[in-house]
């Protein structure tokens, strides 16, 4: 099993729907998760962290967080073709060890 | 304000050679990670520093890797006598704070290594 699964897509959504990307990890001592986006040729840009159960909510970006299923999603609102990326989930085990461990990324499509 | 910059972006070198990649992180960071990304992977962690110290180099694929960052700014990332499973695209990645799992990490824009 790996360490962080995401459905590799491609996901593909019509423009102004709303695209949602889920995340599950396996090792239950996780405590912070983040959302990076990874245009095509580009390095990966933070668009969400989270940290404890629940929603957070950043623009058009929405994280959910649930612990005890282990599992971490991302909500994009109101989906525009600029959306079209990769979105690499990421851990982090805990306090004493700051490395991320990343899934191998969700193929989002946007089309008009 | 700068952020994360790497040099070289591309490198091309023939199998045996040595080369040295180099980090430039977000001033005022403390921790400073490398990272190793194949195509159509994530990112895979490969070693960690907080200022000078590195305190993780478990992900070093092997002995022919070797990471330092002395003055606890810019760091170098050097792989000797390359092979070419090393090409890949190797990430440097800055964070403000130690060790916390509260620390979000900024990316470079990556060096591609091509190993022929």
């Amino acid at each position: 099993q790996k360490e962080v699964e995401q459905n590799s897509g491609p996901l593909s959504v019509p423009e102004g729907a709303i695209a949602s990307l889920n995340c599950t990890y396996s090792d239950r001592v996780s405590q912070s998760f983040f959302w990076y986006r990874q245009y095509s040729g580009k390095s990966p840009e933070l668009i969400m962290s989270i940290y404890s159960n629940g929603d957070k909510e950043d623009g058009r970006f929405t994280a959910q967080l649930n612990k005890a299923s282990q599992y971490v999603s991302l909500l994009i609102r109101d989906s525009q073709p600029s959306d079209s990326a990769t979105y690499l989930c990421a851990v982090n085990r805990d306090g004493t060890a700051s490395k991320l461990t990343f899934g191998t990324g969700t193929r989002l499509q946007v089309t008009l | 304000g700068a952020g994360v910059s790497q040099s070289p972006r591309y490198k091309v070198a023939k199998r045996g050679q040595d080369v040295a990649l180099r980090c430039d992180p977000i001033s005022g960071h403390v921790s400073l990670f490398w990272y190793q990304q194949a195509l159509g992977q994530g990112p895979e962690f490969l070693t960690y520093f907080q200022n000078e110290a590195q305190l993780d180099k478990s992900g070093l694929p092997s002995d022919r890797f070797f990471a330092e960052r002395p003055e606890g700014s810019v760091s170098t990332l050097k792989i000797q006598r390359t092979q070419q499973e090393d090409s890949a695209v190797y990430l440097c990645a800055s964070s403000l704070h130690g060790l916390s799992s509260y620390n979000e990490q900024f990316f470079g824009p990556g060096t591609r290594l091509t190993v022929l």
